[in-house]
């Protein structure tokens, strides 16, 4: 299994709303990470799990909340977000140890924030 | 500050010819640089690394030269087929677990 999955793939959501962000992987990866994409951009880091605990976290706003409850499982929790946070958002994963920059995407969230 | 950047934002290319796209980065401290491919719809795919170490890397069409003087490295594709149309991520790693990705080449290819 060397997929990383992503739910749901679609979210619409209002600004007063709270919603998560879910992300699964079954290859044994201890790193986690959480990017935002922005049409014709390049993927941006949020956050960065290693072995379950937060190593990264790249000045993001708090209305983000990221979790992750166990080396396979990786969320993001979502609340008062802005219209201008509608982006994909993409979840990967990698070895960690010797990390030469492999990572494997998920296939993304895409979030509209109305 | 970008520290990768993909200067062409799309390559058009005819079936069979080579493709290639180009990088450069600033950060002299990158150690390891890689390729991602990225059909709409999808997370990106890793395609090529390459480790600054060495100056080519080939997997079957795929081949990627690293000019560590100039700060540049270069995707070659041949044949280019239809199948490789999508947009491709340079990115670059300097240890730890951070990659800095460019802006991205739309690739055309077409039949």
């Amino acid at each position: 299994d060397t997929e990383v999955t992503q739910t749901p793939k679609h979210l619409v959501m209002g600004m007063t709303n709270k919603k998560s962000l879910k992300c699964e992987q079954h290859m044994g990866h201890r790193a986690m990470y959480w990017y935002k994409q922005k049409a014709k951009k390049p993927p941006e880091l949020m956050f960065v799990y290693s072995y379950e605990k937060l190593s990264i976290n790249e000045s993001v706003p708090s209305r983000f909340s990221p979790e992750c409850p166990n080396s396979s499982l990786l969320n993001l929790h979502l609340h008062a977000l802005q219209p201008e946070d509608s982006a994909l958002y993409l979840c990967a994963s990698s070895q960690t140890g010797g990390f030469t920059g492999e990572l494997f995407f998920g296939e993304g969230s895409r979030l509209t924030v109305l | 500050d970008q520290q990768v950047k993909q200067n062409s934002p799309s390559l058009s290319v005819q079936e069979g010819r080579i493709s290639i796209l180009n990088c450069d980065y600033t950060n002299s401290m990158f150690d390891y640089f890689l390729w991602y491919k990225k059909y709409p719809a999808e997370g990106p795919t890793f395609l090529i690394s390459i480790s600054s170490i060495k100056d080519k890397n080939e997997d079957g069409r795929f081949t990627v030269f690293l000019n560590k003087s100039a700060k540049h490295l270069s995707l070659h594709i041949v044949p280019s087929q239809p199948g490789d149309s999508a947009v491709y991520f340079c990115a670059a790693n300097n240890a730890g677990n951070m990659l800095t990705f460019g802006g991205g080449t739309r690739l055309m290819v077409k039949p």
